[in-house]
């Protein structure tokens, strides 16, 4: 596919389990992009991953917050010990870059990970 | 700090126009992006603006004006597909995306 995928779609999980969601960008985006929105909101920033650089993390709520991107690809962001203000979708984005040559770049949404936390 | 403000609510009739405003303060510009969201489905790009001026698509349309901190986003010949949320979203100069909270836009047959 040429578009970018999240696994899973849907996620129901118990308070306090934890949870790994998945995305695969664009092949070529150097740059990756985790979202959470919640319902009627907007996008909330969570962390960015440009290449091999330190990812921006300034999004994250919490410690229990995590993300890492493989090989400058594949990136999971894992929620530990989730809460019910947790239950949100969270959106993965890629873009060919962040900015370059004076503009910046669209980025592709993925499907989103609907979470719900009980 | 950084703000965008952006109606939360707009209704308008299927083939007329429509303009959704954004109003921005960020720390620095690089940019401003309008994206469409439908209702359960993710974000998807319409339009960048980085120079005043008017940037036209088919039948949508972004301006720009950076000296007033403004933007709009016009919507011609309105579909009922249109009906959707409307996010503005600027790039401030650490390159960071601030996103408004979006419009939601409903068409009236």
């Amino acid at each position: 596919g040429a578009g970018v995928s999240q696994s899973p779609s849907n996620k129901v999980t118990e308070k306090g389990k934890d949870v790994e969601l998945r995305c695969d960008p664009i092949s070529g985006h150097t740059a990756l992009y985790w979202y959470r929105q919640s319902l009627g909101q907007g996008l909330e920033f969570l962390i960015y991953f440009q290449g091999n650089s330190a990812p921006d993390k300034s999004g994250l709520p919490s410690d229990r917050f995590s993300a890492e991107r493989t090989g400058g690809s594949v990136s999971t962001l894992t929620i530990q010990r989730t809460q019910q203000e947790d239950s949100a979708v969270y959106l993965c984005a890629s873009s060919l870059a962040r900015f370059m040559k004076g503009q910046a770049y669209e980025q592709y949404f993925g499907p989103g990970t609907r979470l719900t936390v009980t | 700090g950084q703000n965008i403000d952006q109606p939360t609510e707009m209704t308008a009739t299927e083939g007329a126009i429509v303009q959704i405003n954004c109003t921005y303060q960020t720390s620095g510009f690089n940019g401003l992006f309008w994206y469409q969201q439908h209702a359960g489905e993710a974000p998807t790009f319409l339009s960048y603006n980085v120079l005043d001026g008017l940037e036209e698509k088919g039948r949508f349309s972004s301006f720009l004006s950076r000296s007033k901190g403004y933007s709009y986003l016009l919507l011609k010949e309105l579909q009922m597909k249109d009906s959707a949320s409307y996010l503005c979203a600027t790039m401030d100069s650490n390159y960071q995306l601030i996103w408004g909270a979006g419009t939601k836009l409903i068409i009236k047959p």
